[in-house]
């Protein structure tokens, strides 16, 4: 059984630019939720979509977004990129129901603004 | 809000030896889950243990044990016989609900061979 696969594991891009970041599930897992990891901030939720809607959403500004596409494969994606959304971006997968207890994480992309 | 809150940002051990690291949460809930989660230099966050809230009985997953006190609002992870593969960060994290993780700052463990 596959794992969960983010895509590109490395990226670097220019201030202003905006860049989309992508993640695949395990198979059947219908939960895709997003996370940056700094190290200044530690690990910190951006949203979660589940059956392509968006269910939770942290406390991030509107330059971040998301979307899920019916195969449950996500996207997230960055406008207006500034210095400080230089970070890890991990997802995580899990089937998504409420007595769904664990959530597997990807390898990650690595996000550097220059 | 939930906070998780890990007090040793480092901690180091003997190889084969034991190593307990702290956890406390701040939660007005009475139904969550507790996890640690292990994240070597790959990055990638894996699962060690994880707790239910309405169950006394203490997790345990081979040599990773937890001490979970609710009212405390503790949740420590014990490692026994350390190994060199046990190196890594290790997140303490809390749900309640849906499907939002909500992380300590994590601990820092070194295996000294």
């Amino acid at each position: 059984k596959a794992g969960v696969t983010q895509t590109p594991r490395y990226l670097i891009k220019t201030r202003g630019q905006q860049v989309t970041l992508s993640c695949s599930p395990i198979s059947g897992h219908r939960s895709v939720s997003w996370y940056q990891q700094t190290p200044g901030q530690g690990l910190q939720f951006l949203f979660e979509y589940f059956s392509e809607t968006q269910r939770n959403k942290g406390n991030f500004p509107g330059r971040f977004s998301g979307r899920q596409f019916s195969n449950s494969r996500s996207e997230m994606n960055v406008s207006t990129l500034e210095l400080g959304d230089s970070a890890l971006y991990l997802c995580a997968s899990s089937w998504g129901g409420k007595d769904s207890t664990e959530a597997f994480f990807g390898q990650g992309t690595r996000l550097t603004v220059v | 809000a939930q906070t998780v809150t890990q007090s040793q940002p480092e901690m180091s051990v003997q190889e084969a030896e034991t190593v307990t690291l702290s956890c406390t949460y701040d939660t007005s809930e009475s139904d969550y889950y507790l996890f640690w989660y292990k994240q070597p230099p790959s990055r990638q966050m894996i699962l060690v243990i994880r707790q239910e809230a309405y169950k006394q009985q203490n997790a345990t997953e081979n040599r990773f044990s937890v001490n979970f006190q609710k009212a405390a609002k503790s949740f420590s992870l014990k490692i026994s016989d350390s190994q060199l593969g046990d190196a890594a960060m290790y997140f303490c994290a809390y749900r309640q609900g849906a499907q939002k993780l909500v992380f300590g700052q994590g601990t820092r463990l070194t295996i000294n061979p």
